[in-house]
């Protein structure tokens, strides 16, 4: 069973341009979230998605950044007019439907953002 | 609100010693708490986690963690440190299910292991 997949792993780009990240859940995994790892600090939660809904965007920046995970395909965070401070490790995590604790996040090896 | 804290950047230990990571959370509802190590460049594995029940928990790769409810602590250890337990590792907690699922993370913690 294919772990959690992201796309691309490093990408970078110019002040301005528009980032696209992409997470592929595991199979059978219907929940995605999304964190942002930045220097010298932990995870912070950004979103939480279920297929066409999203269920928590509480940590998402309130402009320039959206994500979606649609019925058919991965999960996809964008970034807009990316900026110096964007520059972090945004990681991807899926678990199953959830019925009953908490089941575990399984992460993926995360797309390490660079703004020039 | 929740959080975490894990007090320290960095933990150095001789390989063979014993290994104490320690964590506290501050938390409004019954806390679900996980440790997660992460090795350079690669994502987050998990650990162990505590949901309900035993209050010890024992995870992958010989670590383990103790709940304790009056100390609002949840510290990691393993009895004896090797080589390949080098790596960052960060505690988490969460509410719940569902909306309440989302991870809180610690600034986590170096493990360094001497010859």
């Amino acid at each position: 069973n294919a772990g959690v997949m992201q796309n691309p792993r490093h990408l970078v780009r110019r002040r301005g341009q528009e980032a696209r990240l992409r997470c592929s859940p595991m199979k059978g995994h219907s929940h995605v979230y999304w964190y942002r790892q930045l220097p010298e600090e932990g995870l912070k939660f950004m979103v939480y998605l279920q297929k066409e809904n999203i269920i928590d965007e509480s940590g998402m920046p309130k402009e320039r950044f959206s994500a979606e995970f649609p019925k058919e395909g991965p999960s996809i965070l964008r970034i807009q007019q990316v900026v110096r401070g964007d520059s972090a490790a945004y990681f991807c995590a899926s678990s199953p439907p959830s019925g009953g604790p908490p089941d575990t996040q399984y992460f993926g090896p995360g797309t390490r953002l660079t703004v020039l | 609100a929740q959080s975490v804290t894990q007090l320290g950047s960095h933990v150095s230990v001789s390989e063979g010693a014993l290994v104490l990571l320690r964590c506290n959370y501050s938390s409004s509802v019954p806390p679900y708490l996980f440790w997660y190590v992460q090795y350079p460049n690669q994502g987050l594995q998990l650990l162990l986690k505590y949901t309900t029940g035993a209050t010890l928990v024992k995870g992958i790769n010989g670590f383990e963690a103790e709940f304790k409810k009056s100390e609002t602590s949840f510290h990691l250890t393993k009895p004896s440190a090797h080589m390949s337990d080098a790596a960052e590792y960060f505690c988490a907690v969460s509410k719940g299910t569902g909306a309440n699922s989302k991870l809180t993370f610690g600034k986590g913690i170096t493990l360094s292991v001497r010859p």
